[in-house]
C-alpha cells in the first residue's frame, strides 16, 4: 500500500533515557536500512538488514544503539541511555531486492535528546 | 572512503531562472550516482540516477550527467518553479563486487528556496 511509515515522528527525551524508533516498509521489501541525519548534514548509514538477519551493522555509532527486524517485516531501531550527541533525524529506507535496487526512505522521526 | 561533496547553500532563485546544483564525488571504481529531494515534512525522494559513466539522468525536467573524468554529477534545470523548493542530496552508491554496494552515501544537501 502505502510508502515506508515511522513512528513515532517526533521524539524527546531525557538524558539517559531509552528511546525505541519504529519503521513499517514497504510490504513485501526485503531490504532495510537505518540512517542518521544529524542538523544541517546529510544521512549516514547505521545499519542494514535483509529480511530478519542483519548483515551490516558497521555504522551504529556505539553499543548504545540496537536494531533489530525479528520476523522480516518491522524494525525497531533502540537507543539505550540517550545522550545529546543522539539528537538527529533517524531515517529508514526499504527496497525490493538484495539491497542494490531503489531505496524508498520514510518521513523520518527526529529526536530530540535534552 | 568514499565521500560527496555539494555545493554549499542556501540557493535562492526566481521563478524560470536556470538551476544549478554542483556535485562531486571521491570513491573506488565506478559508483551509481542519485539526486534525492526531500520536500518540507517528507521524506527523501529519489530524484533521478546514473549507473555508468556518460549516462544522464532526467525526471521532472531536473537533469544530471555522470561524468567519470571530472568525477561530478551536477543536477540542472532550466527553469525552476516554487514547487521545486527543496533540499536536494547528492548521493552514491558502490557497485564493486563484494563490498557493501547497498551502502548509500550523501552530501550535506543543499537547501533551493524558488521565489515567486
Amino acid at each position: 500500500g502505502a510508502g515506508v511509515s515511522q513512528s513515532p515522528r517526533y521524539k524527546v527525551a531525557k538524558r539517559g533515557q531509552d528511546v525505541a524508533l519504529r519503521c513499517d516498509p514497504i510490504s513485501g521489501h526485503v531490504s532495510l536500512f537505518w540512517y542518521q541525519q544529524a542538523l544541517g548534514q546529510g544521512p549516514e548509514f547505521l545499519t542494514y538488514f535483509q529480511n530478519e538477519a542483519q548483515l551490516d551493522k558497521s555504522g551504529l555509532p556505539s553499543d548504545r544503539f540496537f536494531a533489530e527486524r525479528p520476523e522480516g517485516s518491522v524494525s525497531t531501531l533502540k537507543i539505550q541511555r540517550t545522550q545529546q550527541e543522539d539528537s538527529a533525524v533517524y531515517l529508514c529506507a526499504s527496497s525490493t531486492g538484495q539491497g542494490t535496487d531503489t531505496q524508498y526512505f520514510g518521513p523520518g522521526t527526529r529526536l530530540t535528546v535534552l | 572512503g568514499d565521500s560527496v561533496t555539494q555545493m554549499e547553500g542556501p540557493v535562492t532563485l526566481s521563478e524560470e531562472a536556470f538551476l544549478t546544483i554542483n556535485c562531486t564525488y571521491t570513491a573506488t571504481g565506478y559508483p551509481s550516482l542519485f539526486w534525492y529531494v526531500q520536500y518540507p515534512g517528507e521524506g527523501l525522494q529519489l530524484l533521478l540516477k546514473a549507473t555508468k559513466a556518460d549516462d544522464k539522468g532526467s525526471n521532472k525536467g531536473f537533469e544530471a550527467t555522470y561524468r567519470k573524468e571530472t568525477t561530478s554529477f551536477h543536477l540542472e534545470k532550466g527553469s525552476v518553479q516554487v514547487s521545486d523548493s527543496a533540499v536536494y542530496f547528492c548521493a552514491l552508491r558502490p557497485t564493486h563486487s563484494g563490498g557493501s554496494n547497498y551502502k548509500l552515501t550523501f552530501g550535506k544537501g543543499t537547501l533551493l528556496t524558488v521565489n515567486p
